[in-house]
């Protein structure tokens, strides 16, 4: 059980937008940035969003992420079917320990 | 081109002990804070140790407290994780992973399988 909450799963549409919650508490993401992650099947993750909403080079505009007293989203929208994948938020706690979500795998219908 | 290269996976039996290595190029390695990752089959992300840039501050996840010991040899452009008394529950690939000032990995390396099993 993670100390941060995600959707074990969502999906949607080509084309269409889709949002991936992540909660935690006043202890992790309420007083630390947001990362997100995405991971293809079979590969190492990849940096989406660092400090709440920023983008990385390389990163399409598509994917953007927000934070709310001790919640964060990872917005993507446009989807692709090559955006199917696992995807992690990730942030540190107050007992200097970093912690990831569950993980949401993300289906393009 | 930033490169984060694990080695040292394989299979060793519970109790026994393995050193995990990681090979940094593209980047002024003494400058970053690096950290080792791990996920368990089918399972998620679990962070395992953070080393500072100099070496001389160090957190453990507590499943590992006591038991791993994280270390760097910044002249050698390397990352370690001495891994001991290992359990069936440490089966993982395990990830080193380059440290950004506002707490997130930007970079991962491909990772190196550990199966403990007897």
């Amino acid at each position: 059980q993670s100390v941060l909450t995600q959707p074990p799963s969502v999906s949607a549409a080509p084309g269409q937008k889709v949002t991936i919650s992540c909660s935690g508490s006043s202890s992790n993401i309420g007083n630390n940035y947001v990362s997100w992650y995405q991971q293809l099947p079979g590969t190492a993750p990849k940096l989406l969003i660092y400090e709440n909403n920023k983008r990385p080079s390389g990163i399409p505009d598509r994917f953007s992420g927000s934070k709310s007293g001790t919640s964060a989203t990872l917005g993507i929208t446009g989807l692709q079917t090559g955006d199917e994948a696992d995807y992690y938020c990730g942030t540190w706690d107050s007992s200097l320990s970093a912690l990831f979500g569950g993980g949401t795998k993300l289906t393009v219908l | 081109e930033v490169q984060l290269v694990e080695s040292g996976g394989g299979l060793v039996q519970p109790g026994g002990s393995l050193r995990l290595s990681c090979a940094a190029s593209g980047f002024t390695f003494s400058s970053y804070e690096m950290n080792w990752v791990r996920q368990a089959p089918g399972k998620g992300l679990e962070w395992v140790s953070y080393i500072s840039s100099s070496g001389s501050t160090i957190y453990y996840a507590d499943s590992v407290k006591g038991r791993f010991t994280i270390s760097r040899d910044n002249a050698k452009n390397s990352l370690y994780l001495q891994m001991n008394s290992l359990r069936a529950e440490d089966t993982a690939v395990y990830y080193c992973a380059r440290y950004q000032e506002g707490g997130d990995f930007d970079y991962w390396g491909q990772g190196t399988l550990v199966t403990v099993s007897s």
